[in-house]
């Protein structure tokens, strides 16, 4: 079956930097998607992956390693309204075009 | 921009009652979706559709149906509500063409937050 595990929780200090990783057991793979919701909103798209390796888009970037079934999502420059779920989803090989999603990170972040 | 627009944001039902929540997109996608969103589970699959007229079951359909007469309306009913169906409901939509074609990302409604009593 898909497997996808991220830690439940994780705290912060405004202006540091945070690792939120990912692991995840599908049948095959066809990308790697983390999203932003904030209590109460839709996810909002923030990064794709299906290559090895890190892609930067501002302050997150999300790298991939497909040989060890992970990722991680880092965001630099902390700010307050970083403050918000953050889900790791995967598109798995057998052709479904659904995303399958981990249970989502809470972020939250400290003056 | 891509726009999902879900009929309800909140409601509260009676166990037993027939349940219809609403979906629209307006970016011609094919591809429409509903999940469930509980704490500490996650988003979870409950149906999809590739195509106007076609469902298919996601991985957690029972208690659930889902209705595509048009391409860009996307429904899930209950039939039969009950008290372990209260949750988030999450519509997402798909595109082959942009702004997905790259990606592939789903475009999600805000959400209906369904009380079953």
């Amino acid at each position: 079956g898909q497997n996808i595990d991220q830690p439940t929780e994780m705290t912060a200090t405004e202006g540091a930097i945070v690792q939120i990783n990912c692991t995840y057991q599908t049948s095959g793979f066809n990308g790697l998607f983390w999203y932003q919701q904030h209590a109460g909103e839709a996810p909002t798209f923030l990064s794709y992956n299906v290559l090895d390796g890190l892609e930067e888009k501002g302050r997150f970037s999300s790298f991939l390693s497909r040989s060890k079934g992970y990722s991680y999502l880092l965001l630099k420059e902390l700010q307050m309204k970083d403050s918000a779920s953050y889900l790791c989803a995967v598109r798995d090989g057998t052709g479904r075009r659904a995303l399958t999603f981990g249970s989502g990170t809470r972020l939250q972040v400290q003056p | 921009d891509v726009k999902v627009t879900q009929s309800s944001r909140y409601l509260v039902k009676r166990t037993g009652e027939k349940v219809f929540l609403e979906c629209v997109q307006d970016m011609d996608h094919e591809n429409m979706f509903w999940y469930r969103q509980d704490p500490g589970l996650g988003l979870r699959l409950i149906y999809f559709s590739y195509d106007v007229k076609m469902k298919e079951k996601g991985d957690i359909p029972e208690g659930y149906s889902v209705s595509r007469e048009k391409k860009e309306r996307f429904s899930l009913i209950l039939e039969s509500a009950s008290t372990n169906q209260t949750s988030m409901y999450l519509c997402a939509s798909l595109g082959v063409g942009p702004p997905s074609g790259n990606t592939g990302e789903l475009f999600f409604g805000e959400g209906s937050r369904l009380t079953v009593l």
